[in-house]
């Protein structure tokens, strides 16, 4: 498995500021990912962060709302700018150790509230 | 385009009884299958895969899955239910670029 850690853990923020979110892993990966899950809500994948490349988003995701960095192969942020309330999620990032071990394994995610 | 559908939003079973909870998948490809568990407050862990090899797969707390090609299902099962197996399980099909989609979730409540 993987130890991942994720800061803040939660937050509570006013709308039109942005918050930025720390991904941590114990060990070098390649693959990096960004979800949202919304209250009471599957996860919705928001962007893959591979170290050495732009971070690609999915549809319904724009990096100017969502800008990512990948500094190096451990280390990744998110932040989420001009929030409303409809950004109130949980964030959770996960790392998939490729290798042949097809495991993705995910960290404690971020609880935002947006008022 | 890949898919995963858990029918179920809930499922409730008493202690000690078999549990299952299902999952149907839509690839175009090789599935990729995976089965998560969310408790309360906590991020997302790990229950089993299957990538290939035996239908039946085992993975962590007394859990197991069968890949089943034919009806494109992969039921997540427990052959003795637990109080604390309570929580949110998600089942997730993987692409190529790694990327996992993820059913709705299934509840499950084991009751003493």
């Amino acid at each position: 498995s993987a130890v991942i850690s994720q800061k803040p853990s939660r937050d509570i923020c006013q709308r039109g500021t942005s918050l930025t979110i720390q991904c941590q892993v114990d060990s070098q990966v390649t693959m990096m990912f960004w979800y949202r899950q919304q209250p009471g809500q599957s996860l919705t994948l928001i962007a893959t962060a591979n170290q050495g490349s732009e971070a690609t988003y999915e549809s319904g995701f724009v990096i100017d709302k969502f800008p990512i960095s990948r500094p190096n192969l451990t280390f990744s942020t998110l932040t989420v700018s001009n929030m409303s309330p409809e950004d109130s999620s949980i964030y959770l990032c996960s790392v998939d150790r490729g290798s042949g071990r097809h495991e993705q394994y995910f960290g404690p995610g971020t609880r935002l509230t947006v008022t | 385009a890949q898919s995963v559908a858990q029918p179920e939003d809930q499922v409730n079973v008493a202690e000690g009884n078999p549990l299952t909870v299902k999952c149907t998948y839509s690839v175009s490809g090789n599935p990729y299958l995976f089965w998560y568990v969310q408790y309360p407050n906590r991020g997302l862990q790990f229950l089993l895969k299957y990538i290939t090899g035996d239908n039946l797969v085992k993975g962590s707390y007394g859990f197991e899955a069968e890949f089943n090609k034919s009806q494109t299902s992969f039921h997540l099962k427990k052959p003795s239910a637990l109080v604390s197996d309570s929580a949110l399980y998600f089942c997730a099909v993987r692409d190529d670029n790694y990327k996992l989609s993820f059913g709705a979730g299934t509840t499950v409540t084991v009751r003493a």
